[in-house]
Parts: structure tokens; C-alpha cells; sequence
């Protein structure tokens, strides 16, 4: 079984100050873990990927997020907002076994002030 | 490549009514799924295959029914649609369900209102 929390359901901040998207999961296997946003009216654009290589991983428009095992948390990252980074926010935990499938946080709506 | 293709956009069933949901990939992938997204909840599986002839249930399989005669297509039919099947479905397609960590494509999604 797996199951993904996404801590925040709205985070809001200011135009070029950080951002914290936070992601914890649980899975029976090792687990490929993914972020997707979604901007509106639109589909899902893959960000990054962990996919038990590198704990930090880079992404697209200067995300990343790190993997932490011990921490079962997969929290998304990026050091200063663009009012273009609006939207909302998927992290996806997907295993080894059973149906394969992607399991989905409820998401994160992220909001920039200007 | 076109990538994963959904139609309708957009579509308003009465209650009872059937329809069916298309959708195709043109990049030979293996895998294809269906989601349904619903406010709060994130995306939910309903049904995927893992290849032509080869489907299972997801998560919310309940009114829906799928098929897979080809590697491109994966359409998705609502058998007598209900209010609660209101929401926005996107179809998904990856490499291969062997193999972890395949990112999956999604279509542009259909946004479909039973009333």
C-alpha cells in the first residue's frame, strides 16, 4: 500500500522570497516519487522525478526536491517565486508493486503575492 | 508526436445517459490509465491497462467500464452516468509498469457535467 500527505493545502508568499511545498508518503516498496503542477484549466506537467538515484533532485523553472528516507518526506523547493509559479501542486508516490498506478496528494495550491 | 489526445473537452450528460470518453497515445507506451480529479482530492485512478487486451481497477472503478483492443487507444465508458460522476478525467500513459519511475504523460483532460 502507499499514500502520499501533503501538508499544506494553500501556501502563500511573496514574489522572490523561497518556496516550501511539503510532501511526506509511505509505500511498501521503494518508492519512485514525482511532483506534477497543474496551472489552471490545464493538464499536469511533470517537475522532477526520484527515482532512487540522486536524494536531490533538480527539476523544470528551478525547482527541486530531496528525498529523505528517514524522514519518508519529499518536500519541493525553490529559492525565489515568479508570479508564474501560481498554481497547484501534485506529489506522487508510485511503487514497485500491486497496481502500479500513481498515488496522489490532495495537492497544494500555491499562491505568489506581487 | 501529439502526445496523449483527449475528446471531448468538454461535455453535459443527463442523468442515465452513456457516453463515451477518448482517449489515444502516439508514443507507443504500454501503460495507460484513467484519473479523475475532483476538488480536494487529488487525482484518483480508475482504471489502467498495461497492455492491449490487459485491463484492471483502480481505485474508483465503480460506473466506469474500459477497454484496450489497441496499444493507442484507451477509451473510457460511463455506463449510466450520475451527478457524482461529475469531474474533470484525464487519461495518462508511460513506458512500461515494470520498470519504476517511468514518468507518466497526461492528456489535456475532459471536463464533463451530468445533471
Amino acid at each position: 500500500a502507499q499514500s502520499v500527505t501533503q501538508l499544506d493545502s494553500h501556501v502563500s508568499v511573496s514574489e522572490g522570497t523561497p518556496v516550501l511545498l511539503r510532501c511526506n508518503y509511505s509505500s511498501s516498496y521503494s518508492p519512485s516519487l514525482f511532483w506534477y503542477v497543474q496551472h489552471p484549466n490545464k493538464g499536469l506537467q511533470l517537475l522532477l522525478k526520484y527515482t532512487s538515484a540522486a536524494t536531490l533532485v533538480k527539476g523544470i523553472n528551478g525547482f527541486e526536491a530531496e528525498f529523505k528516507k528517514s524522514e519518508t518526506s519529499f518536500h519541493l523547493t525553490k529559492p525565489s517565486a515568479h508570479m508564474s509559479d501560481a498554481a497547484e501542486y501534485f506529489c506522487v508516490v508510485r511503487s514497485g508493486g500491486g497496481a502500479d498506478g500513481l498515488t496522489f496528494g490532495k495537492g497544494t495550491h500555491l499562491i505568489i503575492q506581487p | 508526436n501529439a502526445g496523449v489526445t483527449q475528446t471531448p473537452k468538454f461535455q453535459v450528460l443527463k442523468t442515465g445517459q452513456s457516453m463515451t470518453l477518448q482517449c489515444a497515445q502516439d508514443m507507443n507506451h504500454e501503460y495507460m490509465s484513467w484519473y479523475r480529479q475532483d476538488p480536494g482530492m487529488g487525482l484518483r485512478l480508475i482504471h489502467y491497462s498495461v497492455g492491449a487486451g490487459i485491463t484492471d481497477q483502480g481505485e474508483v472503478p465503480n460506473g466506469y467500464n474500459v477497454s484496450r483492443s489497441t496499444t493507442e487507444d484507451f477509451p473510457l465508458r460511463l455506463l449510466s452516468a450520475a451527478p457524482s460522476q461529475t469531474s474533470v478525467y484525464f487519461c495518462a500513459s508511460s513506458y512500461s509498469t515494470g520498470s519504476r519511475g517511468y514518468e507518466q504523460y497526461f492528456g489535456p483532460g475532459t471536463r464533463l457535467t451530468v445533471t
